[in-house]
């Protein structure tokens, strides 16, 4: 069975600072896939990334960037001087490769609520 | 903004009754996924259409159904709601097996 989890309930960091979220994810599949999604308060979730097992290279888009390493089953977010409206719920997800992009089911994480104290 | 619309926004109901709730797909998506989402957790999937059939349904009992419409766009159904019904209902639309784009959600709370 599928399962995520994102040990860190809450985090509150001041404006400029670096941000770290982390997910740990389980598992059979050697194929499956990773995601990041951001929820503002609106309540859309707002996709920011997939990532396939096959592809450990870890990504940088802006301030954005996400470390990947199967060893640990991780798949780890971190937003470098973060702003006021980065402030939202982070969920990782995991989707088994039931295809040739998968992404059927996605199992998320309980989130992470970031607070950017400005 | 995604191109995925449900509707209604909020929604009250009580116990007993029964809801519909509406999605319509991104333009060029042939496939919906619904995720009910309790207050403070992750969103759970519910199940997923593709082409007009059910591909694919998470641990939802049967009075959890739904449609989807020959222009992609779907629909939830729940018969005889229960207290624990009550939670943000969240539609995604994608292509089959590609980037799941979620709509803003229906608030359902059941009394």
């Amino acid at each position: 069975a599928q399962k995520v989890t994102q040990a860190q309930t809450e985090i509150s960091v001041v404006e400029k600072e670096d941000v770290t979220l982390d997910c740990v994810y389980e598992t059979r599949d050697t194929t499956y896939y990773l995601f990041w999604y951001k929820q503002p308060p609106s309540g859309e979730l707002v996709f920011l990334i997939r990532r396939n097992s096959f592809d450990e290279q870890n990504e940088i888009s802006g301030r954005y960037s996400w470390n990947f390493q199967k060893s640990t089953s991780s798949f780890n977010f971190t937003i470098t001087a973060s702003q006021v409206v980065d402030s939202a719920v982070y969920f990782c997800a995991l989707s088994e490769g039931t295809s040739n992009f998968g992404n059927e089911k996605l199992t998320f994480g309980t989130g992470t609520r970031l607070t950017i104290i400005p | 903004e995604t191109g995925v619309t449900q509707s209604p926004t909020h929604l009250i109901k009580t116990r007993g009754q029964q809801v519909t709730l509406r999605c319509s797909s991104q333009s060029g998506h042939n496939t919906v996924s619904w995720y009910q989402q309790a207050l403070g957790q992750g969103p759970q999937f519910i199940f997923q259409y593709y082409r007009e059939e059910e591909n694919g349904r998470g641990n939802f009992p049967p009075r959890f159904s739904g449609l989807q419409f020959p222009n992609y766009s779907s629909e939830l159904n729940v018969n005889a709601l229960e207290l624990d019904d009550s939670a943000l209902y969240l539609c995604a639309s994608s292509l089959k097996g590609d980037i799941q784009y979620f709509g803003a959600g229906t608030r359902l709370s059941v009394l």
